[in-house]
C-alpha cells in the first residue's frame, strides 16, 4: 500500500510562531504537491516539487522535497491566522506503478493560527 | 487560469433517488478528469479516473454501478450517485488535469458539492 503519513496531524499556535508540516513515505514520486483546503471547498494548490532536494519559497512558505523523493516538508515562518486551514501534500506515483496522474494523498494536517 | 467549477455545490435528496454532479473545467481542455470523496476531518480518496471519449476506471471497492461517471467532452464530467443512501452523504471533489502541460501537469481542484441523503 502506497501511503504518505503527514505530521503532526494537528497544530494550533500563536500568530508569528514558526511551523513544519512533514510528509513522509516509502514510496518514491514523481513530484509532490502541497495543497491548502479550507472547510467546504476544494483544495488550492500552492506548490509542487519535482527535483530531489528541491526548495520552493512562496512567501513566507518554504516547501523542499527529500534527496530521494520520498519525503517533504512545508515550513511556515511568522504564521498568521490567514494562514489556518487543512495543509495536504499528495504524491504523484504516475512513473512509478501509479495510474495516469493518480495523487496519493496525506491525512492532512490541520492548523490553527490564534490571534 | 485552470478554474474548476462544480455544480451544485449542495444537494440534499431523499433515499433511493439519484442525484447528479457536474465538473467543468471553465478555460482549459482537461483530458483527464477525477472524482474524491471526502469524509469529515479525513482525506481525500479517490474513487475513479475518467478521460474523456472512454469508460472511467474505478478504484478498488468503488461500485461503478452505483458511481456513474460520464466525460463526454473535454470540459465536462459527471458523476451520477444512483439510489442515494444516507451512507451516500459526503463531500465529493473533483479535479481536472489538462494533459497537454507537461510530465508533471497538476490536478486542479473544484470546490466540492456536498451531498447530504435523508
Amino acid at each position: 500500500t502506497q501511503l504518505l503519513e503527514q505530521s503532526p496531524q494537528f497544530l494550533s499556535i500563536q500568530e508569528g510562531e514558526n511551523l513544519t508540516v512533514y510528509c513522509n513515505s516509502s514510496s518514491v514520486f514523481s513530484s509532490l504537491q502541497w495543497y491548502r483546503q479550507e472547510p467546504g471547498e476544494g483544495p488550492v494548490l500552492l506548490v509542487t516539487v519535482v527535483t530531489g532536494g528541491e526548495v520552493k519559497k512562496l512567501k513566507r512558505l518554504t516547501f523542499q522535497f527529500g534527496d530521494a523523493r520520498k519525503d517533504s516538508s512545508l515550513h511556515i515562518t511568522a504564521a498568521q491566522p490567514g494562514d489556518t486551514g487543512l495543509y495536504l501534500c499528495a504524491g504523484d506515483r504516475r512513473n512509478y506503478g501509479g495510474s495516469q496522474g493518480n495523487l496519493i494523498f496525506g491525512k492532512g494536517t490541520k492548523l490553527s493560527v490564534k490571534p | 487560469g485552470a478554474v474548476v467549477s462544480q455544480h451544485p455545490s449542495r444537494v440534499i435528496c431523499k433515499s433511493g433517488t439519484s442525484v447528479k454532479i457536474e465538473c467543468r473545467s471553465l478555460d482549459f481542455q482537461a483530458t483527464t478528469m477525477f472524482w474524491y470523496r471526502q469524509f469529515p476531518k479525513q482525506s481525500l480518496m479517490l474513487m475513479a479516473t475518467s478521460n474523456e471519449g472512454s469508460k472511467a476506471t474505478y478504484e478498488q471497492g468503488v461500485e461503478k454501478d452505483k458511481f456513474l461517471i460520464n466525460h463526454a467532452s473535454l470540459t465536462l464530467s459527471t458523476l451520477t450517485v444512483t439510489s442515494a443512501h444516507p451512507e451516500d452523504s459526503s463531500f465529493y471533489i473533483c479535479s481536472a488535469q489538462a494533459g497537454d502541460r507537461g510530465r508533471y501537469d497538476e490536478q486542479f481542484f473544484g470546490p466540492g458539492t456536498r451531498l447530504t441523503v435523508l
